[in-house]
């Protein structure tokens, strides 16, 4: 399976921006990056996803190193709501295309 | 739009007894799973299915069954419950269409087993 590589937990104040990291070093050409995040006590919901080239949504926007060993997801204004744990996930040829989930990062926003 | 509906919300076994845990999609998905969620842990995936009729098994298969007779259902077993399966499970979807399609969760299942 592909791993991921995430910091266990971090911290950001409310209304700046959050840079949330992912290492992926294993990652071959044709896995998609995906980024989840599990509000608590709900199921995981989708955040964004990409394959080479940076991604904006309404939610997020995703960072992709040029040799996609590394992803950032970075939201531009953190609010008490996108407190979460964030799951950044492959998928792909190399995964049987399923989602396999690692432990995430939980974010922690202060008012 | 309903999503992914699981059933029951919360349920309680005692140790070797039954149950079977219901997923219901109304998006017309190919793709079902079934994970299982520990205290502070990540998602595991113990089942999953390609479309009607089959089956695969993920990570943490033991002690599970599942089935897939209806496109739009996918139905978790526990023929005899144990303590370690006290978690909470969650049922997903997807399009097959390879990497880029997401997924749509459940709000999941707690079950305990005493």
């Amino acid at each position: 399976d592909a791993k991921t590589t995430q910091p266990n937990s971090m911290e950001s104040n409310e209304e700046e921006p959050v840079h949330l990291p992912c290492n992926h070093s294993t990652i071959s050409g044709t896995d998609y990056i995906h980024w989840y995040r599990q509000l608590p006590s709900q199921g995981p919901e989708y955040v964004i996803h990409g394959l080479t080239s940076n991604v904006n949504n309404r939610m997020a926007s995703l960072a992709i190193a040029e040799d996609r060993k590394s992803s950032t997801l970075i939201l531009h204004r953190a609010t008490l709501r996108d407190a979460a744990v964030y799951y950044c996930i492959l998928r792909g040829p190399n995964t049987g295309n399923q989602f396999y989930f690692g432990t995430g990062t939980s974010l922690t926003v202060i008012p | 739009n309903a999503g992914v509906t699981q059933t029951p919300k919360f349920r309680v076994l005692k140790t070797g007894q039954s149950m079977t845990l219901l997923c219901a999609q109304d998006m017309n998905h190919e793709y079902m799973y079934w994970y299982r969620q520990d205290p502070g842990m990540g998602l595991r995936l113990i089942h999953y299915s390609v479309g009607e009729g089959t089956t695969a098994k993920g990570e943490v298969p033991d002690g599970y069954n599942v089935s897939r007779l209806k496109k739009q259902n996918f139905l978790l077993g526990l023929e005899s419950a144990a303590p370690s399966q006290t978690s909470v499970y969650f049922c997903a979807s997807s399009y097959p269409d390879i990497g880029g399609e997401k997924a749509f969760f459940g709000q999941g299942t707690r079950l305990t087993v005493v």
